[in-house]
């Protein structure tokens, strides 16, 4: 167990619609990461929070945004969704900003019909 | 090009063999490198970090880096079935603050 939570574990829903990941971090560690995971792509980077501002960003599309908030919490909030938005989205927490070790959650698995 | 290129293989050796991941990067600016282990439908789980070139050992596990050639490596000696899961390289762009994941190698150890 890494610590890291994510919710939901598993979400289904139809193009169009929005939908919100959430990720509570690991005790102490100030900085958030998201990451899509699908077959063709791979693991890739979206968005970075460190206690609460962005720090860097990814290949994030614009129908998609994050915030972190002062419990340190994350959200993940995708819109206008398609079917090709379909993966696993993971959270990952760590201590710093620099360093690269991180913490990942379980995922959100998202299908999108 | 990727900045980070990884064999996706699947790549599959009997119980004991010793395994060899490797993957080439582009950026010279990437600092921090890492192998991540990622089992089936879980989060990645980070193995091995380090900074400098040389190797790094870690019980059955060595990391290599290889900053003139761009090129990093992890061993795995005695390789057991509990070692099959999909190995990650991940580099740190420390200016970008970002971590670059390569592809992923799956790597399926036989009893």
């Amino acid at each position: 167990d890494s610590g890291v939570t994510q919710t939901p574990k598993h979400l289904i829903t139809a193009t169009g619609q929005r939908v919100t990941l959430r990720c509570s971090p690991r005790s102490g560690d100030l900085s958030v990461y998201w990451y899509q995971q699908s077959l063709d792509q791979g693991l890739q980077f979206l968005i970075h929070y460190y206690n609460g501002e962005e720090r860097a960003k990814g290949n994030i599309l614009e129908r998609f945004s994050a915030q972190q908030f002062p419990d340190l919490h994350s959200e993940l909030n995708l819109s206008s969704l398609e079917l090709g938005d379909s993966a696993l989205y993971f959270c990952a927490s760590s201590v710093g900003s620099t360093t690269g070790e991180l913490f990942f959650g379980e995922g959100s698995r998202l299908t999108v019909l | 090009q990727k900045e980070v290129e990884q064999d996706p293989g699947p790549l599959s050796v009997p119980e004991g063999a010793i395994v060899s991941l490797n993957c080439t990067y582009s950026n010279s600016a990437f600092q921090y490198f890492m192998w991540y282990r990622q089992y089936s439908r879980k989060g990645p789980e980070l193995l091995m970090y380090t900074y400098s070139s040389g190797n790094k050992e870690d019980g059955r596990f060595t990391a290599q880096v290889d900053k003139s050639s761009k090129y990093i490596s992890l061993f795995i000696r005695d390789s057991q079935p509990s070692d099959s899961a999909t190995y990650l390289c991940a580099i740190m762009d420390t200016g970008r603050r970002a971590l670059t994941f390569g592809s992923g190698t799956r790597l399926q150890v036989q009893p």
